[in-house]
């Protein structure tokens, strides 16, 4: 089973800041079978991006995916106030996927 | 509009079973796997279960396996998970999701709004 390991826990910023966030892998993810959910309060995941860089239907270009192999990276490039919330990164492509433990992006 | 309905969550005692059961519409279900993911109170995701399009392969956790079954009724649109042998660590909001792709990838690309279940005396 790979392990992603999500960091850092939580991330304080401001509106207008950048964000990264970084996802990394027990072992290689094959062929970048990995994505980004956000959580908001008292509602379901949401697909940000899969295939570590594709953005899913709707996703605003402030997002980004990087990485390969065993480091991922989520990057926001100005923080929205919609966009404080929990980030989970994911790796699919096989029988069983499994989510790192998340990052709380909390406003500064 | 892709929609999943999760329903059958209640409060249940240690060693008791339940079903949950989710509704979907808005989409060609027979097309797709389906997925249940898990949300403990304040804590993560956890993946549970996946079925195929047409129910003959379905994979479990490790926490899981041996007590939960998934099945689906693709005649009624609907999917569904049995919990048998319930513990205190079941507790959780049992979230219904779509694979994105026609496969198994484990992509979920559509979620539900999560039905909970309580396992407590």
């Amino acid at each position: 089973e790979i392990v992603l390991t999500q960091s850092p826990g939580t991330l304080s910023l401001s509106p207008g800041e950048r964000a990264t966030l970084s996802c990394r892998a027990s072992q290689s993810v094959s062929s970048s079978y990995l994505a980004w959910y956000q959580q908001k309060p008292g509602q379901a995941p949401r697909l940000l991006i899969y295939g570590a860089s594709s953005r899913a239907t709707g996703i605003p270009d402030r997002f980004s995916g990087s990485g390969s192999g065993t480091d991922f990276t989520l990057t926001i490039s100005r923080l929205e106030p919609e966009d404080f919330a929990v980030y989970y990164c994911q790796q699919y492509g096989s029988s069983r996927c499994s989510f790192g433990q998340g990052t709380k992006l909390e406003i500064k | 509009e892709v929609q999943l309905v999760e329903s059958g969550g209640v409060v249940v005692q240690p060693g008791g079973s339940l079903r949950l059961s989710c509704a979907a519409s808005g989409f060609t279900f027979d097309d797709y796997a389906m997925h249940w993911v898990r949300q403990a109170p304040g804590k993560g995701l956890e993946w549970v279960s996946l079925i195929s399009w047409d129910g003959g392969s379905t994979y479990y956790a490790d926490s899981v396996k041996g007590r939960f079954t998934i099945s689906r009724d693709n005649s009624k649109n609907s999917l569904y998970l049995q919990m048998n042998s319930l513990r205190a660590e079941d507790t959780a909001l049992y979230y219904c999701a779509k694979d994105m792709w026609e496969g198994e990838s484990g992509l979920l690309d559509y979620w539900g709004q999560g039905t909970l279940v309580t396992v407590s005396s």
